[in-house]
């Protein structure tokens, strides 16, 4: 079945350190994976996403990398700050334009 | 440009009883997505309309219906209210247009629905 599993859960950095979020998916047609920041109140942000025939892409300190053979995909943030401190959701859509397949979360805590 | 709005933000209901959502997308966005994200956990796709027809229904029970007007906003009803029902429900709105097709997904901020 459509399934993402996300890891770690918690993830716990001190500033100016580099975090890194990792995302496994089941469904081998899946072909469009967004990252999304969530803060305390507030819905899901967009914040990167890559499609299928891409293998990295990268936007000022935030890095997104995908392992099609392996099903696997991370979210890299560098020189991390207290305000990236949120919850972070990776997810997979099947079809262009389909439903979204979200992994459970990760909480990442930025210490100054 | 306002983004997704949702309303009410907060909405308190008592067991039994019925619930509308509503969600305004994003101008020009033609696609409303429902989610439904229990405490601790990511969101769960409920429905998604596309130019008013439903696209998609994920596993939920009839009591979840929702529809989506001409001008593309929509809402989202839940008859026969359960304490499991307590949510952040989330309206995604997409364009759903373009070459390569723009998919992103923006969501709006929630409405937290407490059954008691």
């Amino acid at each position: 079945g459509e399934n993402v599993e996300q890891h770690p859960s918690t993830l716990s950095v001190q500033e100016g350190d580099s975090a890194v979020i990792k995302c496994t998916y089941s469904d081998s047609a899946s072909n469009y994976f967004p990252w999304y920041k969530q803060e305390l109140g507030k819905g899901p942000q967009l914040i990167i996403d890559i499609r299928s025939n891409v293998g990295e892409k990268k936007d000022q300190r935030i890095a997104v990398t995908l392992n099609k053979t392996a099903k696997h995909f991370s979210l890299h943030i560098t020189e991390t700050q207290p305000e990236d401190s949120a919850v972070y959701f990776c997810a997979a859509q099947r079809y262009q334009g389909g439903k979204l397949i979200f992994g459970q979360g990760t909480e990442l805590s930025v210490k100054p | 440009d306002a983004g997704v709005t949702q309303s009410p933000t907060h909405l308190i209901k008592t067991r039994g009883q019925h619930v509308t959502l509503r969600c305004s997308p994003i101008s020009g966005h033609k696609s409303v997505s429902w989610y439904q994200q229990v405490l601790g956990q990511g969101p769960q796709f409920i429905f998604q309309y596309y130019e008013k027809e439903e696209r998609g229904r994920g596993n939920f029970p009839d009591r979840f219906s929702a529809r989506q007007f001409p001008n593309y906003s929509s809402e989202l009803n839940v008859n026969a209210l359960l304490l499991g029902d307590s949510a952040l429900y989330l309206c995604a709105s997409s364009l759903l247009a373009g070459v390569p097709l723009n998919t992103e997904a923006f969501f709006g901020q929630g409405t937290r629905l407490t059954v008691v």
